[in-house]
């Protein structure tokens, strides 16, 4: 099956600096890749999703980048604001089974 | 957008009675919804997937006499745990397909057993 795997686990960056979180998947079939948010005490919320079909993909200060033939895609954040801390999770994907990776716990200090 | 209710957000039980948890898609329909368990500071790990009509289908090592999962209509899934034990006490979260390969999340179930 599918195995996912997130780094890092932890990460503090300044206020205004980027952050960069990666994933790599093992599964050549998977084809969706999803990237989560979770606050504490919450479900997790989509941010950003990309398909196989795409190599980058970008939603204002939110970009998603996908190597099929290394099998990583990772999550770009910049201009952080304090806002953006949370733990966020990368999701590899075929058409019935998903799975996440270990999670990202993000710190954006002011 | 499509929303995922869960409910109820948290519940404290006692040792030995069951706890019934909801999942509603608002405005659309799921035929087949998913149930994860999250332990603090871990990621999410799935349960089993529920389908409309017919039986769930849960993920090796789970316990599906403990964890009762129903999806009787097109907007409803519940999960019942059973005879709740302090190491039921747990985050659990439900999600619903709403695009292609697309899930959204309900806001989770916060289960304490005493």
């Amino acid at each position: 099956g599918e195995n996912v795997e997130q780094h890092p686990s932890t990460l503090s960056v300044q206020e205004g600096d980027s952050a960069v979180i990666k994933c790599t998947y093992s599964d050549s079939a998977s084809n969706y890749f999803p990237w989560y948010k979770q606050e504490l005490g919450k479900g997790p919320q989509l941010i950003i999703d990309i398909r196989s079909n795409v190599g980058e993909k970008k939603d204002q200060r939110i970009a998603v980048t996908l190597n099929k033939t290394a099998k990583h895609f990772s999550l770009h954040i910049t201009e952080t604001q304090p806002e953006d801390s949370a733990v966020y999770f990368c999701a590899a994907s075929q058409v019935n089974d998903m799975r996440f990776g270990a999670g990202t716990r993000l710190t954006v200090k002011p | 957008g499509a929303v995922v209710s869960q409910h109820p957000s948290w519940v404290i039980c006692k040792s030995g009675t069951s706890v019934k948890i909801e999942c509603r898609s608002l405005d659309f329909q799921a035929t087949t919804m998913f149930w994860y368990r999250q332990f603090p500071k871990q990621s999410l790990m799935l349960m089993a997937t529920s389908n409309e009509g017919s039986k769930a289908t849960y993920e090796q090592g789970v316990e599906k006499d403990k964890f009762l999962i129903n999806h009787a209509s097109l907007t409803l899934s519940t999960l019942t745990v059973t005879s709740a034990h302090p190491e039921d006490s747990s985050f659990y979260i439900c999600s619903a397909r709403t695009g292609a390969n697309v899930l959204t999340f309900g806001a989770g179930s916060r289960l304490t057993v005493l």
